[in-house]
């Protein structure tokens, strides 16, 4: 198994609603990765988890709050969003081996849309 | 940071050869990945070069790097119209800390 398990595909809110995002992996992996894309344009990191434990937060505003329950599962919590957070919210994870080559793998995203 | 760069567009015929090129600024990362993005779809590995390599192949791909002025390129040969996509560089920075490329979007012409 070397899928990544977004779900759900699509999600329309409004900037009132609390909404999460899920992601799973059975690969083993220990790092997962939560990115934002905007259309036509590359992936931005927001969070990283390594063991658990999350590792990088890249200045992502507090109405976007990650939790990772478990090694396989991420989840992105969303509560007061604004219309310009509509974008192609993209996990990810990896090996997380200390010093060793990393490769990303990606789930499909979830495409999300703030009305 | 890292600054990774590449052309946006490119086009070719179907059968001919893609050269889809990337410049990068950090010279820290050890690795350099080439992704795929399709319409609508998350990115999908397709190859990656170690730092102290200068060339990879991997079936139809090509992977050259210059790691004097910071330069990957991606040759894709017999050029078929599935590989229609965005293509991404990146490099990664402090371990895990991936940067993207902005992505170049090929289009192949039947």
């Amino acid at each position: 198994d070397t899928e990544v398990t977004q779900t759900p595909k699509h999600l329309v809110m409004g900037m009132t609603n609390k909404k999460s995002l899920k992601c799973e992996q059975h690969m083993g992996h220990r790092a997962m990765y939560w990115y934002k894309q905007k259309a036509k344009k590359p992936p931005e990191l927001m969070f990283v988890y390594s063991y658990e434990k999350l590792s990088i937060n890249e200045s992502v505003p507090s109405r976007f709050s990650p939790e990772c329950p478990n090694s396989s599962l991420l989840n992105l919590h969303l509560h007061a969003l604004q219309p310009e957070d509509s974008a192609l919210y993209l996990c990810a994870s990896s090996q997380d081996r200390a010093g060793g080559h990393e490769k990303l793998f990606f789930g499909s995203g979830t495409q999300l849309s703030v009305l | 940071g890292e600054d990774v760069e590449q052309s946006l567009f490119l086009s070719v015929r179907e059968g001919d050869s893609s050269v889809i090129n990337c410049t990068y600024t950090d010279s820290s990362s050890t690795y350099l990945y080439w992704y795929k993005q399709e319409p609508g779809a998350g990115l999908q590995l397709l190859t990656y070069i170690f730092s102290n390599m200068d060339m990879k192949q991997d079936q139809r791909l090509t992977v050259l790097l210059n790691k004097k002025d910071k330069h990957l390129s991606l040759r894709i040969a017999d050029t078929q119209t599935g590989d229609s996509a965005i293509y991404f560089c990146a490099a990664v920075y402090n371990f895990n800390k991936f940067y993207f490329g902005s992505g170049t979007k090929l289009n192949v012409k039947p």
